[in-house]
């Protein structure tokens, strides 16, 4: 298994700023995911993220609005760049361990309102 | 690509009554299939998963699925429900392990909220 913390748990933003949330893995794992989950919705996977690499964007997901990094085995942060009340949704970073393959596992998420 | 459809975006049981969350996916590679299920204002937590192995799987929480590929379903089902059960449900998909080794990540469906009603 793996222990996944996220921070922060939640922020309300003023539009036009940034945040930048951070996860923290107690084991290293290849593969590091964020998702969004917008309210009252399903999941949705924004970027995967692999140390030493660039990070990949699905459909719809930028680089310049949502900036990855990826500087070890263990860590990431996603920055959600000149927000606006849209942004608003619930952040979560989730990862697959070496040793559970085929099992993803994710941080409690970080609820963020643009007001 | 991959996708999945839960249908019925509520379901309401009784207490000690069977739970049934129906979820079909459609995938061009053999799909890993799982469920997670979310409590309010917590992350998400797995259930159960499908690997290719066993079509029925068992999960925690008394909670099982079966994988019935010529009906591309993956339904969740539990014989007796409890107050607690209720959650909201997420079926996913993912083809990852078949596309270079690594994770690509999960697609969900759009969840099922279910009601225990005492």
């Amino acid at each position: 298994s793996a222990v996944i913390s996220q921070k922060p748990s939640r922020d309300i933003c003023q539009r036009g700023t940034s945040l930048t949330i951070q996860c923290q893995v107690d084991s290293q794992v290849t593969m590091m995911f964020w998702y969004r989950q917008q309210p009252g919705q399903s999941l949705t996977l924004i970027a995967t993220a692999n140390q030493g690499s660039e990070a990949t964007y699905e459909s719809g997901f930028v680089i310049d609005k949502f900036p990855i990094s990826r500087p070890n085995l263990t860590f990431s942060t996603l920055t959600v760049s000149n927000m606006s009340p849209e942004d608003s949704s619930i952040y979560l970073c989730s990862v697959e361990p070496f040793s559970s393959r085929a099992e993803a596992f994710f941080g409690q998420g970080t609820r963020l309102t643009v007001v | 690509a991959q996708s999945v459809t839960q249908l019925g975006s509520h379901v309401s049981v009784s207490e000690g009554a069977l739970v049934l969350l129906r979820c079909n996916y459609s995938s061009s590679v053999p799909p890993y299939l799982f469920w997670y299920v979310q409590y309010p204002n917590q992350g998400l937590q797995l259930l159960l998963k499908y690997t290719s192995a066993a079509t029925l799987v068992k999960g925690i929480n008394g909670f099982e699925a079966e994988f019935k590929k010529s009906e591309t379903s993956f339904h969740l089902t539990k014989p007796s429900a409890h107050m607690s059960d209720a959650a909201e449900y997420f079926c996913a998909v993912s083809a990852g392990f078949y596309s270079g080794g690594g994770a690509d990540g999960l697609t969900f469906g759009k969840g099922t909220h279910l009601i225990i009603q005492p």
